[in-house]
């Protein structure tokens, strides 16, 4: 497709499950970053890729939350034993990195609500 | 570290009026920065953008330019319209690394009626 991909665009889970959310890059985007848009917290970094690698998992809040890309491609959020904090509107981006500063192209959003 | 603080909102306006919304920035290098805009119910788009001192991002009627000596990226338009209600971030790249780490503002929520 033409643009960044997410799914589900919104998903319902109780709280302890674990849950999985998925990102599809714009064909040819090395970069891939994950963001979360929360009431309380605003819009926060969470992780970037390069390629398949994550030289920066800085932002993500704490060890029930990972993240893996293959093939330089598609990326998974997974969230394990979800709390209600963690109720919020994940955003995926990519990018072609660039020194002037690279334009990131957002999804449309995982709207996440546990219950 | 880096920041971003923008102008609280709503900023309520009546069509055709002159919209500025305040963004100044803390950041050790030479950021990127940035407008975003988040319409009702759809995805982040990028505004505009300015990536060095003095460098004017403009699009869609909309201006900012990048003013290192008051650290700031103020957002402006001279006609507003209904069209333009919407979200609008400010953000700054976090360049350490070289990759775009983006740091954003609280969001400004900008409403304009007929």
């Amino acid at each position: 497709g033409a643009g960044v991909s997410q799914s589900p665009s919104n998903k319902v889970t109780e709280k302890g499950k674990d849950v999985e959310l998925r990102c599809d890059p714009i064909s040819g985007h090395t970069a891939l970053y994950w963001y979360r848009q929360s009431l309380g917290q605003g819009l926060e970094f969470l992780i970037y890729f390069q390629g398949n690698s994550a030289p920066d998992k800085s932002g993500l809040p704490s060890d029930r939350f990972s993240a893996e890309r293959t093939g330089g491609s598609v990326s998974t959020l997974t969230i394990q034993r979800t709390q209600q904090e963690d109720s919020a509107v994940y955003l995926c981006a990519s990018s072609v990195l660039s020194l002037a500063g690279d334009t990131q192209y957002f999804g449309p959003g995982t709207r996440l609500t546990v219950l | 570290g880096n920041s971003v603080t923008q102008m609280e909102g709503p900023v309520t306006l009546s069509e055709e009026a002159f919209l500025t919304i305040n963004c100044t920035y803390t950041a050790t290098g030479y950021p990127s920065l940035f407008w975003y805009v988040q319409y009702p119910g759809e995805g982040l788009q990028l505004l505009l953008k300015a990536t060095k001192a003095d460098d004017k991002g403009s699009n869609k009627g909309f201006e900012a330019t990048y003013r290192k000596e008051t650290t700031s990226f103020h957002l402006e338009k001279g006609s507003v319209q209904v069209s333009d209600s919407a979200v609008y971030f400010c953000a700054l790249s976090d360049r350490g690394g070289g990759y775009n780490k983006l740091i954003f503002g609280a969001g400004t929520r900008l409403a304009v009626h007929p």
